[in-house]
């Protein structure tokens, strides 16, 4: 069964530092987006994209965050400069159709500790 | 976006029929309404969607009132492995690419 895989599980940073969290989403979906979840709460909406752009974006999505799609398999988040807040499990989806109601397959999650 | 509200938490026993009720009163004409499961430090996993009346399928059973202003999402016979939180969202027809997860009802299945 096709899924989505994030690279790295776990990523530790320095307060000031770049990330780039990585996604490969399921090859013939069209749709990515990118949600965190701070321990023990809710998921969050951050960003969606599509036919290379973003669609929405939630209003924690910042100046600091950044999304591009460079090949056509790896869909990634930058965070420029993270902050202790930004700590959280990071969550890559995609879906075949940008429907709210249309399925969305989410990835395993990248783990980001801020230091 | 229609708001939705569940339930913070529920418990059940093993081999019990769980039902976790989703209130969304104000849903709209073309909006479906769609559940995902999360089992700790996972992402969601889609459970089962529906428009109106029921939907069945191997993991759960979806109700949907004519008004269509709650859902009650049945899971049968639930095991330990079904404790996780169960989100209900409500979709915007408009091909809105927001999804908004609420807080979700966190089961606890004891044996």
């Amino acid at each position: 069964e096709p899924e989505v895989t994030q690279t790295p599980s776990h990523q530790v940073t320095q307060m000031g530092q770049e990330v780039i969290l990585r996604c490969v989403p399921i090859s013939n979906h069209l749709y990515f987006y990118w949600y965190r979840q701070i321990l023990g709460q809710k998921v969050e909406f951050l960003v969606s994209f599509y036919n290379n752009e973003i669609s929405e974006k939630s209003e924690i999505f910042d100046d600091q965050f950044s999304v591009e799609r460079p090949d056509g398999s790896n869909f990634t988040l930058k965070i420029r400069s993270t902050k202790l807040e930004d700590s959280a499990m990071y969550f890559c989806a995609s879906s075949a159709s940008g429907r709210i109601y249309n399925e969305q397959f989410f990835g395993p999650g990248t783990r980001l500790t801020v230091l | 976006l229609a708001k939705t509200t569940q339930p913070i938490s529920m418990d059940s026993y093993e081999g019990q029929e769980v039902n976790i009720t989703c209130s969304h009163n104000n849903i709209a004409t073309n909006d479906y309404i769609t559940w995902y499961q999360q089992f700790p430090s996972q992402g969601p996993r889609f459970i089962i969607q529906g428009y109106k009346t029921k939907v069945t399928n191997e993991v759960a059973s979806l109700f949907i009132p004519a008004d269509r202003k709650s859902s009650t999402l049945s899971l049968p016979r639930v095991s330990l492995s079904d404790t996780a939180v169960y989100y209900c969202l409500v979709g915007d027809d408009r091909g809105g690419f927001k999804t908004i997860f609420g807080a979700g009802t966190r089961l606890f299945v004891k044996a």
